[in-house]
């Protein structure tokens, strides 16, 4: 079956600009994650959602970086006026089962590798 | 910030020798999983292990858990070149609804 994809792969933005980040998780899935990877680094949370409920933003580093998910599916993730320290892999992780003890494995997108010139 | 550290960061063996991997994490934990990452692929769920279990396996992968140490291992026996990848524990908070990550070890299996 599909599981967790992204789009797009890769993203080239100069400095300044917004940039949105897509994830389709899967189908019925009701938690959905998003994390930052630095190169040579492990993954940093961001955000959680459970359906269309944003639980957790803890982990999203500024007031530039924003996250929805209108419907419960498709979540999309906006950058405003990008810094070069935004650079990274941005990764979507979908999860079937919901609640806080996260007792089941989450399913990784392929990630959207950013570019901030 | 990244919660568990991997030991060691890198790791270059032969196929068909042993790896072994460590992870130690500062928090308790309800359960702890072990991820590896292909170049260019996403994270792909290997294995986990909750708080109150001490041993797992899953074909080739032996994980053992030590709460009172704060410490994780994953062994894999009988590595085929396939195995070169990076990979990662995650822990998850008792309290939290997030994974949290180390740096990843770095695995190099050579024919």
């Amino acid at each position: 079956g599909a599981g967790v994809s992204q789009s797009p792969r890769y993203k080239v933005a100069k400095r300044g600009q917004d940039v949105a980040l897509r994830c389709d998780p899967i189908s019925g899935h009701v938690s959905l994650f998003w994390y930052q990877q630095a190169l040579g680094q492990g993954p940093e949370f961001l955000t959680y959602f459970q359906n269309e409920a944003q639980l957790d933003k803890s982990g999203l580093p500024s007031d530039r970086f924003f996250a929805e998910r209108p419907e419960g599916s498709v979540s999309t993730l906006k950058i405003q006026r990008t810094q070069q320290e935004d650079s990274a892999v941005y990764l979507c992780a979908s999860s079937l089962i919901s609640g806080r003890s996260l007792s089941y494995e989450q399913y990784f997108g392929p990630g959207t590798r950013l570019t901030v010139t | 910030s990244q919660q568990g550290e991997e030991d060691p960061q890198a790791l270059s063996i032969q196929e068909g020798e042993n790896a072994t991997m460590n992870c130690s994490y500062k928090t308790s934990i309800n359960n702890l999983q072990w991820y590896r990452q292909n170049s260019g692929r996403g994270l792909v769920h290997l294995i986990l292990i909750r708080s109150n279990e001490r041993e797992k396996h899953s074909g080739r992968l032996r994980v053992t858990l030590d709460t009172s140490k704060k410490s994780s291992s994953l062994l894999i026996t009988a590595s085929r070149a396939a195995d070169t990848a990076s990979y990662f524990c995650a822990t998850v908070h008792q309290a939290g609804t997030a994974l949290i990550f180390g740096k990843g070890t770095t695995l190099s299996v050579s024919s």
